[in-house]
């Protein structure tokens, strides 16, 4: 059974820099596109962006200029880097698993992390 | 702002059948394949169908999605007091390139 846990400090300071890591366990990093989404207080889902073990990241448009996304294979492990954050950042952000099953030509996200609340305030 | 817009809300007695609607463009729903996601307070989003109309291991037969044209449709049959939760559909957009989610819909079981 494929497990996600989201680690990370919980509190950031305005125009400072988030970073979570994602722990992946009961599978390989292989095979896969490894994704963050988010969820501000009371708000929808937001994709900020995915990568493969192998391949080149694809970011959300509206958060392009700020973010990172990277892949650690031997650790099991993939991170996010959200630069110069503003209370507008302050959301749950979750990882996910994203694969192409059937004949889908839209990722789905098929095993998720239980999700990290991150707040942005001085 | 969403490029996915759905009903805020939906609601139905034990028993009925509702069905969310998703209203997209030629860009993402026409194109690629729609997933609906089901989300309770306070926990992480399921997948509940992928590709338009299939469901993962474990997600009752009484979900079921379709798609026509640039819209989509999620439609739970039988409704039971667990289904009151937040819905949303997803779908690749091409014109973005990127990953796009619907504005989400709260079903209430009444």
């Amino acid at each position: 059974q494929v497990q996600l846990q989201e680690s990370g400090p919980g509190l950031v300071k305005p125009s400072e820099t988030l970073s979570l890591t994602c722990t992946v366990s009961g599978g390989s990093l292989r095979s896969f596109f490894w994704s963050w989404i988010r969820q501000a207080p009371g708000k929808g889902l937001e994709w900020i962006g995915y990568m493969s073990y192998s391949g080149s990241p694809v970011y959300n448009p509206s958060l392009k200029s700020r973010v990172a996304i990277s892949v650690d294979t031997p650790k099991n492990q993939f991170s996010l880097r959200l630069t110069s954050v503003t209370a507008a950042d302050t959301a749950v952000y979750f990882c996910a698993r994203a694969g192409y099953n059937g004949s889908g030509t839209s990722p789905d996200l098929d095993y998720w992390g239980q999700g990290t609340l991150v707040t942005v305030s001085s | 702002q969403s490029v996915l817009t759905q009903p805020p809300s939906a609601s139905g007695t034990p028993g009925q059948r509702v069905t969310i609607s998703c209203s997209g463009s030629s860009s993402n729903i026409g194109t690629n394949s729609v997933n609906w996601y089901q989300q309770f307070p306070g926990t992480a989003p399921k997948l509940l169908i992928y590709s338009d109309y299939q469901r993962p291991s474990g997600v009752p037969g009484r979900f079921s999605g379709s798609q026509s044209g640039t819209s989509a449709s999620l439609a739970i049959s039988g409704l039971q007091s667990d289904d009151e939760a937040d819905y949303y559909c997803a779908a690749w957009d091409d014109s973005l390139n990127a990953y796009v989610f619907g504005t989400g819909t709260k079903v209430t079981v009444l």
